[in-house]
Formats: C-alpha cells, structure tokens, sequence
C-alpha cells in the first residue's frame, strides 16, 4: 500500500529557530502533499497545499513566511517553521494524493518549542 | 463555508456490540468521502471510502453509508473488538476525475471498545 515518511518524528528546539519536518512518498508519484496542524482531542486543521514545482496555496490564517513549504519533487515536501515560538508547538502532520488516490498520510512530527 | 459536522464526540461501546458514528456535510458538491482512524500519536489511516455515486460500501467489518440527498453519511463498525479503540475522522471533498481535491475533517470521535 501507498506509504508516507515524515521526518523526524519529535523534535524539541529552542525558542527563535527554525525547524524543517520532511514528508516523503516513497512508492508512489505524489503529486499533491498537504501539511496539517493538530491540536490534542482537536481535528486537523488544514494549513497549506503544495503541487509539485509550484508554490503552495496557504490556507486563511497561516502565515505564509512563517511557516515555508516547497515541494521540489514529486517524492519529497518540506515544511519550515522559521524563527518557532512556543505557540508553534504542535503536532505537525503531512499527507500525500497521487492523481485520483487518495490521500495518505505520515505519523505526524511532534514540535515543541522551549 | 464548507464544513462537516460529526457525533458523537465520545463513543464507549462493549466488545462485540456495533458502533455508528454520523457526519453532515455541508457543500453539496461534495463527492468523495474518506474515513480515517487515527491511533494516539500517529497519523490517520485510511479505512474505507465512498463516492457519490454509491450508496454503501462494506469491507468486513466496517461498512460506510451515503445519504445525498440528506448530505449524511455514517460508518458502522461490527463485532467492535479492543483494537478498534481510537478517534475516527470524517471527511468530504470535491474529486474531478482525475485529480484529488482537499478534504475538510469532521471533529472526531473518540471509540472506546471496552473488553
């Protein structure tokens, strides 16, 4: 089945650095990947839509120089939390659709910011 | 704007009872709808889906239903066993053809299938 790598899996900085988090397809052609934010016993909260070798369409709300994704390849994803404050922390999770399949997602990167 | 609404929030069933839980979605161009079960800790994982042109899917255990007219659709879990245990998302999206569309979730609900 189609399987999704993000990486790392947990990540702990200090306040006022920046963090990147990969999403990797790694048997399939993604060619659309999303990154989504997840608060504890919330939903997940759609922040961005990245097509490959275009930039991403961000959602109402989120920063777009905050928070910098690019989608270089039609396997990898990145998303940048530049210079991350505590109000960054969060469970960070990104999914991969290629074509008509459906979406697939990661295990999610857990942030926390000191 | 669009938006799916799902109950319950919280659901405690005893093995081997059945467990239902309901969304509502609101854009009536909606044509594709996901089911994901996600375990403390780990991303959501695809459990079955259904499109519009369907009326109910089954796979084993698990069975989805449609209702478009009503814009409703449920999931039905049979013979519910422990490791059944965790939250499950609703979602909706509009699909062309062929290219995949984004999904708005319902808030979840929390299964808790007790031995």
């Amino acid at each position: 089945g189609a399987v999704v790598s993000q990486h790392p899996s947990w990540v702990i900085c200090k306040s006022g650095t920046s963090v990147k988090i990969e999403c990797r397809s790694l048997d399939f052609q993604a060619t659309t990947m999303f990154w989504y934010r997840q608060f504890p016993k919330q939903s997940l909260m759609l922040m961005a839509t990245s097509n490959e070798g275009s930039k991403a369409t961000y959602e109402q709300g989120v920063e777009k120089d905050k928070f910098l994704i690019n989608h270089a390849s039609l396997t990898l994803s990145t998303l940048t939390v530049t210079s991350a404050h505590p109000e960054d922390s969060s469970f960070y999770i990104c999914s991969a659709q290629g074509g008509n399949q459906p979406q697939h997602f990661g295990d999610g990167t857990r942030l926390s910011i000191l | 704007g669009e938006n799916v609404e799902q109950h319950p929030s919280t659901l405690s069933v005893q093995e081997g009872d059945s467990a239902v839980i309901k969304c509502t979605y609101s854009d009536s161009a909606s044509n594709y709808f996901p089911w994901y079960k996600q375990e403390l800790g780990k991303g959501p994982q695809l459990i079955i889906d259904i499109r519009s042109n369907v009326g109910e899917k089954k796979d084993q255990r698990i069975a989805v239903t449609l209702n478009k007219t009503a814009k409703h659709f449920s999931l039905h879990i049979t013979e519910t066993q422990p490791e059944d245990s965790a939250v499950y998302f609703c979602a909706a999206s509009r699909r062309d053809y062929n290219q995949g569309g984004k999904l708005i979730f319902g808030q979840g609900t929390e299964l808790s299938v007790k031995p």
